[in-house]
């Protein structure tokens, strides 16, 4: 069964600095792959996708991800994070051999300091 | 933008009680999902419906659960007697339809059992 690991739960980060968040799942021939955040009180907004073509993925608010297949990865980046980033974020994998359904990660929960 | 709407926002229920949580999935999609997270752990994929049956269902989704969609715009789950381990947050998603492989999140249904 597809699994997710995002290696990180907190991730405390100064604003105006850069932040990368960890996302690995387990080896599968095809996948699609997702960014989801959570602000609080809200529910699961998409931040940016991996369906295919190019490796680097572009979404909202300034995220972009890339896919590396060697390493069944897909790290999330920010050159340069705002106060309104805290969140939290989530990883998730819908294996195509398995069905509709995504799989998470655990969530990193990231708080963004002034 | 159309969202996803679920209803109520926390439900308090005693345990051994039936309750409904209800979705509004986003209008013209084909799919839809729910999904709980309990807290400190992971979304967990519980059961997908198309076509107006389940398409896919996990491990946890047992004969407690159910779900239904009665009325053409309302997307429901019932657990018809709810356990202490319940107690979750439950979210809603949907889907457009084949070939766009993008789920949208309601901001979920905070369900404490007591």
């Amino acid at each position: 069964a597809q699994s997710v690991t995002q290696l990180d739960s907190q991730v405390p980060v100064f604003e105006e600095a850069p932040v990368e968040l960890r996302c690995n799942y387990s080896s599968s021939v095809s996948v699609y792959l997702f960014w989801y955040v959570q602000y609080p009180n809200q529910g699961l907004q998409l931040l940016l996708k991996y369906l295919s073509g190019s490796t680097l993925v572009k979404g909202i608010n300034g995220f972009e991800a890339e896919f590396n297949k060697s390493q069944t990865s897909f790290h999330l980046r920010k050159p340069s994070v705002h106060i309104s980033d805290t969140a939290e974020y989530f990883c998730a994998v819908r294996d195509k051999a398995a069905g509709n359904k995504l799989t998470f990660g655990g969530g990193t929960r990231v708080l963004v300091k002034p | 933008e159309p969202e996803v709407t679920q209803t109520p926002s926390h439900q308090v229920t005693q345990m051994g009680q039936e309750v409904i949580l209800r979705c509004v999935p986003i209008s013209n999609h084909l799919y839809f999902y729910w999904y709980r997270q309990i807290l400190g752990q992971k979304v967990e994929f519980l059961v997908s419906f198309y076509n107006n049956e389940i398409s896919e269902k996990s491990e946890i989704f047992d004969d407690q659960f159910s779900v239904e969609r009665p009325d053409g715009s309302n997307f429901t789950l019932k657990i018809r007697s709810t356990k202490l381990e319940d107690s979750a947050m439950y979210f809603c998603a949907s889907r457009p339809g084949q070939g766009i492989d993008i789920q949208y999140f309601g901001a979920g249904t905070r369900l404490s059992v007591l």
